[in-house]
């Protein structure tokens, strides 16, 4: 079992839509998440850091339930400038610090 | 944005033949990573670096050196390239390493290899 798994989509939407992703993991000694998001043949880039509260950037809104051990990532209106790759990006403590990248879901945004 | 530069950009070189990949940070950084890409796998680190001439393996350090001769450079080398180490490598600074969590990783541009 992979320590971080994502469902790899495509997911398919019109613009406006709502989008969720999840995430779980499978390391309960993680400590800190993040969302990635990669462009088509670019590098990854920190979209947004996931806290036990739950966090909102504008249209995007990252939770994290700890008990279940999963991530979520929701847009909300969707743009055709979301389309990309979102990768789940998990810190793990397990004597050291590990970042494990899941192998992302792939977002198509349709006018 | 932060400024991390990879080169070459891309490169096609046969089996057998050593290749040698360059990053070039201008961050001070103390932490270097190297990480492989590949369709289903996501990204998988090779080797990383915790400060001059101080470098650790990864998950998929196998077929794969690495030197760190100055803060800002980070060299990664395929002593014999081999077809299955034909990927898209990503060098990045930042993260967590060690005792510590610095949380967000930057990314170069990436350098596509094929070995034929």
């Amino acid at each position: 079992r992979k320590e971080v798994e994502q469902d790899p989509g495509p997911f398919n939407v019109p613009e406006g839509a709502t989008v969720a992703f999840n995430c779980t993991y499978s390391n309960s000694a993680s400590q800190s998440f993040f969302w990635y998001r990669q462009d088509c043949r670019k590098e990854p880039k920190l979209l947004m850091s996931v806290y036990s509260s739950g966090n909102e950037d504008g249209r995007f809104t990252a939770q994290l339930n700890r008990a279940s051990q999963y991530i979520s990532l929701l847009i909300r209106d969707s743009k055709l400038s979301d389309s990309a790759t979102y990768l789940c990006v998990v810190n793990m403590n397990t004597g050291g610090f590990k970042t494990i990248f899941g192998a992302g879901t792939r977002l198509f945004v349709k006018a | 944005d932060a400024g991390i530069t990879q080169s070459p950009r891309h490169k096609v070189t046969e089996t057998g033949t050593p290749v040698t990949l360059r990053c070039h940070q201008t961050e001070n950084h103390r932490y270097m990573y190297w990480y492989r890409q590949d369709p289903g796998h996501g990204l998988r680190l090779i080797h990383y670096s915790y400060g001059v001439k101080d470098t650790d393996k990864g998950e998929v350090s196998d077929g794969y050196s690495v030197s760190r001769s100055k803060t800002e450079d980070f060299l990664l080398t395929l002593e014999s390239a081999t077809s299955s180490q034909t990927s898209v490598y990503f060098c990045a600074i930042g993260g967590s390493l060690g005792r510590e969590d610095t949380g967000e990783l930057f990314f170069g541009e990436g350098s596509r290899l094929t070995v034929l």
